[in-house]
């Protein structure tokens, strides 16, 4: 099946400062990519639809000036988490959908990011 | 408000036992309802139903979706330990892949 990869799988940072996490399709090209986010003994939540060339979708509740996505090509989207609060800490995991043969969604690894 | 529903939320059975996970839906735009495993990463994915009564096996496990009653079923048998996970139940909600994930069914299967 096709890969998506996430970079990097895990990171510390201290509250105030911005990280960027990255999702790349290594073997397909995704016109849509899905943010999601997974606290812990909780379900995935889907924060926004990053789609290539063109602005986010966010989800309600989700604040778009805190979590900046960008899609930049058909391979890579990347969340910046901004200003990173303790409360951010979390999983983060992106998806990527694929259109061939069919519209299947493939998971990233996720990242798993601390903040102190 | 689109919403994803599972049940039992955990579940704790013996090498062997078979076990049913549910899960219900009301979304609107229903496309497709898919089963994933999550272990300590990101879910795998498992099944994808997109019409009503018609049975998917994968091995032990096998799925069915009911779409007049708004829900599907998850069958494990002859557990075996590593079938310890979450098991995750999601719907398509209208076109471009958006998923709503229910809370998840936390199954631990003992020796």
């Amino acid at each position: 099946g096709a890969v998506v990869s996430q970079h990097p799988s895990w990171v510390i940072c201290k509250s105030g400062t911005s990280v960027k996490i990255e999702c790349r399709s290594l073997d397909f090209q995704a016109t849509t990519m899905f943010w999601y986010r997974q606290f812990p003994k909780q379900s995935l939540m889907l924060m926004a639809t990053s789609n290539e060339g063109s602005k986010a979708t966010y989800e309600q509740g989700v604040e778009k000036d805190k979590f900046l996505i960008n899609h930049a090509s058909l391979t890579l989207s990347t969340l910046t988490v901004t200003s990173a609060h303790p409360e951010d800490s979390s999983f983060y995991i992106c998806s990527a959908l694929t259109s061939s043969p069919g519209y299947e969604q493939y998971f990233g690894p996720g990242t798993r990011l601390t903040v102190t | 408000e689109d919403k994803v529903v599972q049940s039992p939320l955990s579940l704790v059975v013996h090498e062997g036992d078979t076990v049913t996970l549910n899960c219900s839906y009301e979304v609107t735009n229903f496309r497709s309802l898919l089963w994933y495993k999550q272990e300590k990463k990101a879910p795998t994915f498992l099944f994808m139903l997109t019409s009503s009564g018609i049975e998917k096996k994968s091995g032990r496990l096998s799925s069915i979706l009911d779409k007049k009653e708004l829900f599907s079923i998850l069958n494990i048998t002859a557990t075996q330990t590593g079938d310890s996970a979450v098991y995750l139940c999601a719907v398509e909600a209208g076109p471009g892949g958006k998923l709503i994930f229910g809370q998840g069914t936390e199954l631990s299967v003992k020796p």
